[in-house]
Order: structure tokens, then sequence, then C-alpha cells
């Protein structure tokens, strides 16, 4: 069973498309998060949600738009796409901040990302 | 600022070599998470380790094995007895208490030549 999974693997679009990325866990963790990494492998977060809540938003362009229906689900849209979004998306789950016990650096556990071309 | 730094961006090695990762952080909290991830170039982020900053022992599993040194804030990688498996990118990454994220150091791209 696949524990974070995340859909499509690979997506290439035109510039100034919508599209969005999809983002599942099945681990029953709190916390979803988004992270960049770059054409020189840079690993870099976007949004954490806690409880379907934005926790973290970490400068990043207003047409990037995480929305978590539930705790299970983080998708991420992005508008008008540019060259520069180019890259690939990770999602990644945790049980940071979880429950009472409010556990903090817990392991975050990564989908298989989704790569993005923008043309 | 980097918060990890990863000062070796690429190491090559004959099989059977051993080879160390080297992680230098930073941090002014006195709570936080080391962790370590493998990057195949099949492209998914494996999780190796997680360490917190009360723990010092070091961990060995398997060809892997971890040295933690708060006295000067490295949390390093050693693989050893290396295999043409070994071969991928490897991410050192620091929690700070209660942040939500982790922040990753640039990589080391391992090559293991046979």
């Amino acid at each position: 069973d696949t524990a974070v999974s995340q859909t499509p693997k690979y997506l290439v679009t035109q510039m100034g498309n919508d599209k969005s990325i999809k983002c599942e866990q099945n681990l029953g963790h709190d916390t979803m998060y988004w992270y960049k990494q770059d054409s020189k492998k840079f690993l870099k977060i976007m949004f954490s949600y806690n409880n379907k809540e934005l926790i973290i938003n970490e400068t990043v362009p207003n047409r990037f738009s995480p929305k978590s229906p539930d705790k299970a689900h983080l998708n991420l849209h992005i508008n008008s796409l540019e060259l520069g979004d180019s890259a690939v998306y990770f999602c990644a789950s945790s049980q940071e901040g979880g429950g009472l016990a409010q556990i903090h650096g817990d392991t975050q556990y990564f989908g298989p990302g989704t790569r993005l071309t923008v043309l | 600022a980097q918060k990890v730094t990863q000062a070796q961006t690429e190491i090559s090695v004959v099989e059977k070599e051993d080879v160390t990762l080297d992680c230098v952080y930073e941090t002014r909290d006195t709570t936080y998470y080391l962790f370590w991830y493998k990057q195949p170039p099949s492209g998914e982020l494996v999780f190796l380790i997680r360490r917190n900053s009360f723990d010092e022992q070091n961990e060995i599993s398997g060809r892997y094995s971890w040295n933690f040194q708060k006295s000067t804030s490295s949390f390093n990688f050693t693989i050893t007895a290396s295999q043409v498996v070994d071969s991928a990118v490897y991410f050192c990454a620091l929690s700070e208490d209660g942040d939500y994220k982790l922040s990753f150091g640039a990589g080391t791209t391992v090559t293991v030549r046979a």
C-alpha cells in the first residue's frame, strides 16, 4: 500500500495554463506539506497544513493555492503557469503537532513527486 | 541564512570503498531534529534516519552509520563498503522545534562505480 501518493507523476503544459496536483496519505497523519525541488535539486518548503489549517506559506506566489479538503488530502493548484514553475513537486506527511501529545520533529514521509514541465 | 550545509557537492568512489557525507547545521534551539534522506535516480525521497538533539548516540544500520556531534553541530553519514545501489543524492535536513517544516541541505551526489 502506498503511504503518500501523488497524481500525476508527470505534467507537461503550456505557459499560462492552470493545473492541479493531488496528494493523498493513508498514514493517518495530521500534517501535510508541499515542497519544491528545483533543477539544482534544492528542496524548499512551500506550504504545510495541520488538521486542514494552513500553518506555513513560505513566500510562494499567490498563483499557488493549496487546498486541504480533509486531513488525508492536500492538493496544489497553480494558476497562470510560468516557465520558472518547472520543477519537481513533492507532497509529504507527518504526525507533527498531532493530537494531545503535540508531537514535534516527526519524520516526514514523501510522495513519489510530480515533475512539472512548463513549455 | 543556510541552516544546513552539505559542503560536498559530489563524491565518486569505487565499489567497496567507504564514503562519509558531511552535514553541518545551525540552530539556536535546544530542541531540534536531524534527518537524512536518500534520493536515488528514480527520484523518490527515502527516509533514512531521524535524530533528536538530546540523543547523541551514534547509530549503525547495516552498512550505514551516523555520527552526531553537538559540539561541532555536525551529523555525518558514513556508508561502509559502498555498492552501486548506493548511488544517489543524499540530503541532510533540520527541523526546529514546532517548525512544521524541514530545512534541507543542498545534497551530496554519491556515485559508486563498479
